[in-house]
């Protein structure tokens, strides 16, 4: 699985958007780039994933550059229980792929 | 449905003794995997499985072992624990089916305390 790098930490505006940064200049063609986020002590939770074109849903869009060596998590308008930290994964598909390993991630605090 | 569920959420081990994590997942999902967290730090992976009879070692396995009966339970047991497991410990499920899917469901976490 790909190896990811994230910023430490970032803060945001409440209300303004935040952008997250992950670079994964490893990733290979089958692997998609999955984001997740661990408010408090809970057990992650999923927010979006991709391939190549970019992506969005209910909680936040994704976008992965063209060559796909890096990509950014978007929160349109950040509230204060958007602070977690944000964990950004390679996964691949198939039996043998499957060893998910988690990076530190980014701890967001929404200031308000 | 009740997701991944993990018993028990709080547990204080003295040192050499041992026992065993339980999770079990009600969504026919053939990947599971357990994790430990630290404070302060990201998660790390011990122990996956990606089916019945089917296991393999993660990042930080020493210490550690599971098995894998049945497609709903992934137990992680602590043979003689040590100061050093003690830590927060999740446990995570999901298909490996349906290519493009496979989001990752947590359970709640085991907060396991070794004296």
């Amino acid at each position: 699985d790909a190896k990811t790098t994230q910023p430490t930490s970032m803060d945001c505006a409440e209300g303004r958007a935040a952008n997250l940064p992950c670079n994964h200049s490893t990733i290979s063609g089958n692997e998609y780039v999955y984001w997740y986020r661990q408010i408090h002590s809970q057990g992650p939770q999923y927010i979006i994933h991709g391939l190549k074109n970019n992506e969005t849903n209910e909680m936040a869009s994704l976008i992965i550059t063209e060559d796909r060596k890096s990509s950014t998590l978007i929160l349109p308008h950040a509230t204060l229980r958007d602070t977690a930290v944000y964990y950004c994964i390679g996964r691949a598909w198939g039996q043998g792929a499957q060893k998910l390993v988690f990076g530190q991630g980014t701890r967001l605090t929404i200031n308000p | 449905n009740a997701g991944v569920t993990q018993t028990p959420k709080f547990q204080v081990l003295k040192t050499g003794q041992s026992m065993t994590l339980q999770c079990a997942q009600d969504m026919n999902h053939e990947y599971m995997s357990w994790y430990r967290q630290d404070p302060g730090m990201g998660l790390r992976l011990i122990h996956y499985s990606v089916g019945a009879g089917i296991t393999d070692q993660g990042e930080v396995p020493n210490g550690y072992n599971v098995s894998r009966s049945t497609t709903e339970d992934f137990p992680l047991r602590l043979l003689s624990a040590a100061p050093s497991q003690t830590s927060v410990y999740f446990c995570a499920s999901s298909s490996l089916g349906r290519v493009g899917t496979g989001e990752l469901f947590f359970g709640e976490g085991s907060r396991l305390t070794v004296l």
